[in-house]
């Protein structure tokens, strides 16, 4: 059973804060590391892929960074905004296996 | 929309009724997957699909789960005698396995929540 760990559990910030929150994965046969938002009442959407150890994707206001060695990747969202309210979820894939694993998610409320 | 579709979005059942959900995946992708998420999870793998082939199933799946994708598009996912612990939400992904990029970034539908009372 691999162990995928993301912290906060949740999380309320005022709008135009910056936050962050941490997945934790184990560090060895690592393959891909998927972020998806999942917003109430809709699909979950991915966010990024991140395959590389150092890895540093950005989308907008968003972004993330990997440590494959560690086994940790940071979800960074800057300037907060209500429509970022949402779960964010990460997911982990070992080398060799199709399914991924997903950790139980950060729930992030933006107050206006 | 071309994107993955679940229906029904909601499902309250009477313990001991079967139900039957059903996925219309991306129409290119040629892998399916389903999760289960209950409060307070993140979702958890259940089965998959490569076309028409049931390749993986998760020890979650008990005989009461049965998951079919007969021509190798939809598939459905059958619980038989409903139990209270089957409350959850049933999420539905798909993948191409030889798309761009193809590090098996899977899209999800918008669930099916099942209560069973």
């Amino acid at each position: 059973i691999l162990n995928v760990e993301q912290s906060p559990q949740s999380l309320h910030v005022q709008e135009g804060d910056s936050t962050n929150f941490t997945c934790s994965f184990p560090s060895s046969n690592f393959y891909a590391l998927h972020w998806y938002r999942w917003e109430t009442a809709k699909s979950p959407e991915a966010l990024f892929v991140m395959t590389l150890n150092g890895d540093e994707k950005k989308k907008g206001r968003i972004s993330a960074t990997l440590n494959t060695k560690e086994g940790y990747s940071y979800l960074y969202i800057k300037g907060s905004q209500p429509e970022d309210s949402a779960t964010y979820l990460c997911a982990f894939r070992s080398g060799g296996y199709q399914k991924v694993t997903f950790g139980t998610g950060t729930k992030l409320q933006v107050i206006p | 929309d071309t994107g993955v579709s679940q229906d029904p979005r909601h499902k309250i059942t009477k313990r001991g009724q079967n139900v039957t959900f059903r996925c219309d995946p991306i129409s290119e992708h040629n892998r399916l997957y389903w999760y289960r998420q209950t409060l307070g999870q993140g979702p958890e793998f259940l089965t998959y699909f490569q076309n028409e082939a049931q390749l993986e199933k998760s020890r979650l799946l008990s005989d009461r789960f049965s998951a079919e994708r007969p021509k190798g598009s939809f598939s459905t996912l059958e619980i038989q005698r409903t139990e209270q612990g089957d409350s959850a939400m049933y999420l539905c992904a798909s993948s191409n396995i030889r798309g761009p990029g193809s590090y098996n970034e899977q899209f999800f539908g918008p669930g099916t929540r099942l209560t069973v009372l």
